[in-house]
């Protein structure tokens, strides 16, 4: 089955202790992508992939790292997370662009952070 | 850069009636426009996409229409029924250092009342 998966799904935490949330996705996808979900505020980018080893800063960058160095793997690192980093966070994957522009995006399910 | 507006924020429809979401983006130069279905607990789910060489797409009880010269594109939703009470997100591309992007409207939470 064509799936993205997130794990933890849940994770309760304290300010500082370093996590990282893994993302895998078994459809051979080149474009990776992270979001942040919170209430009024709908899906802001964190960060993307569009190839192994080629990420970029999406609009809410700032306490995050990425990594891509295989390409069904894309986890979302918080060296330091702080409680304005509690949130529901997606990953996402597609195809590359190609010659019919942008492919549809498929989620996980979501991991909800709390960072106490 | 992008910018997505999305309205209403709530919307509440009798079982049978139909739904309208509108959107509107800022980029002339965005030219592919999906929309996205989020349940309780699951991660948003594509439901239908347009892109900018077609005004009007259709699937089943669902359809998206798309205005460039105003720059909007809405959401249809016909003979609505329980299970089409959810979360829906516009989205429109647009163009960066790599390739292309997304930027995505706040959302609608549509209640579909039996």
């Amino acid at each position: 089955e064509a799936q993205v998966t997130q794990n933890p799904r849940y994770l309760i935490t304290v300010t500082g202790k370093k996590l990282t949330v893994t993302c895998s996705q078994n459809m051979n996808h080149e474009y990776m992508s992270w979001y942040r979900q919170d209430p009024g505020l709908g899906l802001r980018q964190i960060y993307y992939s569009m190839n192994v080893e080629v990420t970029d800063k999406g609009d809410v960058p700032e306490g995050y790292k990425v990594s891509r160095k295989e390409k069904r793997n894309f986890p979302l690192i918080l060296e330091s997370p702080s409680p304005n980093q509690t949130s529901l966070y997606f990953c996402a994957s597609s195809l590359s662009t190609g010659t019919e522009g942008n492919q549809p995006q498929h989620f996980g399910d979501g991991t909800r952070l709390s960072i106490l | 850069g992008e910018n997505v507006e999305q309205h209403p924020s709530t919307l509440s429809v009798q079982e049978g009636d139909s739904a309208v979401i509108k959107c509107t983006y800022s980029d002339s130069a965005s030219n592919y426009f999906p929309w996205y279905k989020q349940e309780l607990g699951k991660g948003p789910q594509l439901i239908i996409d347009i892109r900018s060489n077609v005004g009007e797409k259709k699937d089943q009880r669902i359809a998206v229409t798309l205005n460039k010269t105003a720059k909007h594109f809405s959401l249809h939703i016909t003979e609505t029924q329980p299970e089409d009470s959810a979360v829906y997100f516009c989205a429109a591309n647009y163009r960066d250092n790599y390739g292309q992007n997304f930027v995505f409207g706040p959302g609608t939470r549509l209640s579909v009342l039996p």
